[in-house]
């Protein structure tokens, strides 16, 4: 099956610094990828969508300066929170979709990240 | 207000019970609906996935069921195991949205 990797699995930083988060597809070209964010017992919260090469479309609310997204290869998308702060700390989800508007998406196993 | 509504938010059973999971949705028309099972600290894995056309979907022990007229679906868990725990979610999607519900956290105990 479809395979989505995300690193780091968890991270730790202080506030004010910037953190990445990579996205891989490893055995598919994935042409589109999701970003979502998830609170502790919540559901997850989509945050922007990214086709390879193209800007990403960031939804209602989510500052797209903040989260820098980069979908450069079509396995591999980052988010990049800038300047992060407590409230940034969430679990961070990417999945992927092997074409645009198809129904399959496959979830990466989430990333961690605590903001001092 | 969610477009999908789950019931209930929480659950414990015993292992070897069966149990059921609701999910209530107002998005209209929508191409399909999914159950994706999230382990804690991990990401969502999908179990079932159904047109509006189809009524119920299985998946090992996992069976899904859908009726578009009520806008209701439910998951079914037989014979639950003690790796059935787990946070159940379901999402609707309709134009290339996803709407996801907030899920039901699922606990089996010994």
């Amino acid at each position: 099956g479809a395979v989505v990797s995300q690193h780091p699995s968890w991270v730790i930083c202080k506030s004010g610094t910037s953190v990445k988060i990579e996205c891989r597809s490893l055995d598919f070209q994935a042409t589109t990828m999701f970003w979502y964010r998830q609170f502790p017992k919540q559901s997850l919260m989509l945050m922007a969508t990214s086709n390879e090469g193209s800007k990403a479309t960031y939804e209602q609310g989510v500052e797209k300066d903040k989260f820098l997204i980069n979908h450069a290869s079509l396995t591999l998308s980052t988010l990049t929170v800038t300047s992060a702060h407590p409230e940034d700390s969430s679990f961070y989800i990417c999945s992927a979709s092997v074409a645009v508007g198809t129904d399959t998406q496959y979830f990466g196993p989430g990333t961690r990240l605590t903001v001092l | 207000k969610n477009q999908v509504e789950q019931s209930p938010q929480s659950l414990i059973i015993l292992e070897g019970k069966n149990c059921t999971l609701q999910c209530n949705y107002t998005v209209s028309p929508f191409s399909n609906l999914r159950w994706y099972k999230q382990d804690t600290g991990r990401g969502p894995v999908s179990l079932t996935i159904m047109t509006f056309s189809e009524n119920t979907k299985s998946n090992g022990r996992y069976t899904a069921t859908l009726d578009a007229d009520t806008k209701q679906s439910s998951l079914h868990i037989t014979a639950s195991q003690l790796s059935d725990s787990a946070s159940y979610i379901c999402v609707v999607r309709r134009e290339g949205k996803f709407q996801f519900g907030a899920g039901t956290q699922v606990v089996v105990t010994p």
